[in-house]
């Protein structure tokens, strides 16, 4: 079974430039979040969604926005970007619910560096 | 909001030696408790989780947990950690409410282990 795949891998942006990034859930899972990893301020929620709708949100800037498919595939998306964005992004997938406690799969991040 | 405390930011132990790290949260509802590990240049994965039951909790590689509720907490331990363990370990905690797949994340332990 193939993990969650996440695309690209490294990005590096100039300040005040949009950029999009990719989830591929495992599959038959229908939950995606997102998280942010930095030094500073460690692992922080994004945002979760399930059946194309945003089920939860973290305390970011309306900057960061998210899309889910209706194949479950997600992006992410962050617009004006800031030299603080730099980050780590990480995508976790999980089962629908109805399957209580469900375990969260994470995938190897993509790295986004603002210059 | 649920919070979560890793109060040993970076241990350093020789092989053989025992492990526990510490690990307490904020909630004042019904928890699911996970720690994960981020293996150098991997991702994050799932080493045990608590949902119910009994609350000493095994989980891969010999690691295990102790939830207490009367203390909030949900120390990792493994009574002989080895050169492999070299890695960031991460306390998570999920408010269990129906669908709620948000994670809470403790800052980390980053664990060194020397030969």
């Amino acid at each position: 079974k193939a993990g969650v795949t996440q695309t690209p891998r490294y990005l590096i942006k100039t300040r005040g430039q949009q950029v999009t990034l990719s989830c591929s859930p495992i599959s038959g899972h229908r939950s995606v979040s997102w998280y942010q990893q930095t030094p500073g301020q460690g692992l922080q929620f994004l945002f979760e969604y399930f059946s194309e709708t945003q089920r939860n949100k973290g305390n970011f800037p309306g900057r960061f926005s998210g899309r889910q498919f209706s194949n479950s595939r997600s992006e992410m998306n962050v617009s004006t970007l800031e030299l603080g964005d730099s980050a780590l992004y990480l995508c976790a997938s999980s089962l629908p619910p109805g399957v209580r406690t469900t375990e969260a799969f994470f995938g190897q991040g993509t790295r986004l560096t603002v210059v | 909001a649920q919070s979560v405390s890793q109060h040993n930011h970076h241990v350093i132990l020789s092989e053989a030696a025992s492990l526990e790290l510490g690990c307490n949260y904020s909630y004042g509802g019904t928890v699911n408790l996970f720690w994960y590990v981020q293996y150098p240049g991997q991702h994050l994965q799932l080493l045990l989780k608590y949902f119910s039951g009994d609350p000493l909790v095994k989980g891969i590689k010999g690691f295990e947990a102790e939830f207490i509720k009367s203390k909030f907490s949900f120390n990792l331990r493994k009574p002989s950690v080895q050169w492999s363990d070299t890695a960031e370990y991460f306390c998570a905690v999920n408010a269990d409410n129906f669908g709620n797949e948000k994670l809470t994340f403790g800052t980390g332990t980053r664990l060194t282990i020397i030969p």
